[in-house]
Order: C-alpha cells, then structure tokens, then sequence
C-alpha cells in the first residue's frame, strides 16, 4: 500500500495564479483532510470530508476549494493563489469512527511570489 | 474553545539521556489527547493517544505519555532518545463539536535536536 501520497511535492506560483493539489489515498479511508502547516502555528484544518461527493469547511477555508468526486482523491484548489497561502499543504485520511488515526501524506511545499 | 499550548520550541538531548515533552491543554472536559511526530520532510505519524482510562499511555518507538488532569497537561516521556529520535513533535487535542464533528487542534510543536 503507498498510504496516502499527494501531489507535487513542491511548486512555485505567482501571485493570481491557479493550481490544484491532488491527494490520494489506498486505504479506503471514509474521511479525507487538508491541512496546512505554516511555522509557530501548527496545522490548521482548511477543508475536510466525510465521504465522497461531500465537503466541508475547516477552521482556515478562505481563498481554497476542495472536491472529493472519488473516494480515494481529496483536491484542494487555490483560484487566485496569494503569498499568504505560502505554506506545507498535508493530506491525511482515516476510517469512520471517533478519532481513529489520521494517516497523513508527506507534503506539498507551495510558495507563491 | 479548546486550545493545546506547547511552551518548549526547541529542545536539544544528548543521545541516551531522557527525554520529557510538555503539553498543556484548555478545554471544559476531559479531551481526547494526542501526540504525532513529524520527521524531517515527511508527514505527522500518530505515537500515542489517550480517551480514556489508565492515565499512562504507550505507544510507539518506546514513547509513553501521562494524563495528569489537575494540571491539564499531557506530556511525553522517554527514557532514552536515540538519534533517530530528532523530529518535531505536535500534541493535539480532539473534540466533538456541537453538531458532532470531530475537531482536532494541534499545538505548535516541539522541534527536538539529538546530539552524540
């Protein structure tokens, strides 16, 4: 099993710039997550899901989009991407159930100039 | 709203000497509490968990961590670090909210240096 693997690794965007992160998962995990990850701030959740075709809202959404239209892939979207959204992005995925174990990809470096 | 406060940035442990990370929390009951490590450029991997119960936990790499609900606090141990040991480590609190979601809230981190 690869886990959950995401998609680059790095990037570099200017600012008003578009991309999508991908991540995907082999663990028929029901939840799907993005985080990001910025120094001194820990990781704070941008959108998450709990199934597929469903998606919801973290605690920092703003400026990202998210699909889950496959069980096994999580895509974050950044429309118009700004240097704020300079960050480690990190997938992670788990099973249904009260806070089963997260299992998290190894990254996205993205910095936007 | 419950929030995790990790007061150490940066500490630094000589091969075989032990090893206690601090971790404080804030929350009106008792949390679920968790402890991942970061290894340097890869993703966070869970060691340990407490939900309840003994409040002495075991988990992985020979980490354990103790709740100590008087003093909010949940924090790591090891008895001896081993240079593979050298990653940052976040403590998190999980909580379900009003409409049910699980909510996970990390702290900052601890960044851990080894030396020989």
């Amino acid at each position: 099993n690869a886990g959950v693997t995401q998609t680059p690794k790095f990037r570099v965007l200017k600012t008003g710039q578009s991309m999508t992160l991908l991540c995907a998962q082999d663990m028929n995990h029901e939840y799907m997550y993005w985080y990001r990850q910025d120094p001194g701030m820990g990781l704070r959740l941008i959108h998450y899901s709990v199934g597929e075709g469903t998606t919801a809202k973290g605690e920092v959404p703003d400026g990202y989009n998210v699909s889950r239209l496959k069980k096994q892939n999580f895509l974050l979207g950044l429309e118009s991407a700004a240097p704020s959204q300079t960050s480690v992005y990190f997938c992670a995925s788990k099973q249904a159930g009260e806070f089963r174990e997260q299992y998290f990809g190894p990254g996205t470096r993205l910095t936007v100039t | 709203a419950q929030s995790v406060t990790q007061p150490d940035i940066h500490i630094t442990v000589s091969e075989g000497a032990s090893l206690e990370l601090r971790c404080n929390y804030s929350y009106g009951a008792t949390p679920y509490l968790f402890w991942y490590v970061q290894s340097p450029g890869q993703g966070l991997q869970l060691l340990l968990k407490y939900f309840s119960g003994d409040t002495l936990v075991q988990g992985i790499k020979g980490f354990e961590a103790e709740f100590k609900r008087s003093q909010s606090s949940f924090n790591l141990r090891k008895p001896s670090v081993h240079w593979s040991d050298a990653a940052e480590y976040f403590c998190a609190v999980g909580v379900i909210s009003n409409f049910g979601n699980e909510k996970l809230t990390f702290g900052t981190g601890t960044r851990l240096t080894i030396i020989p």
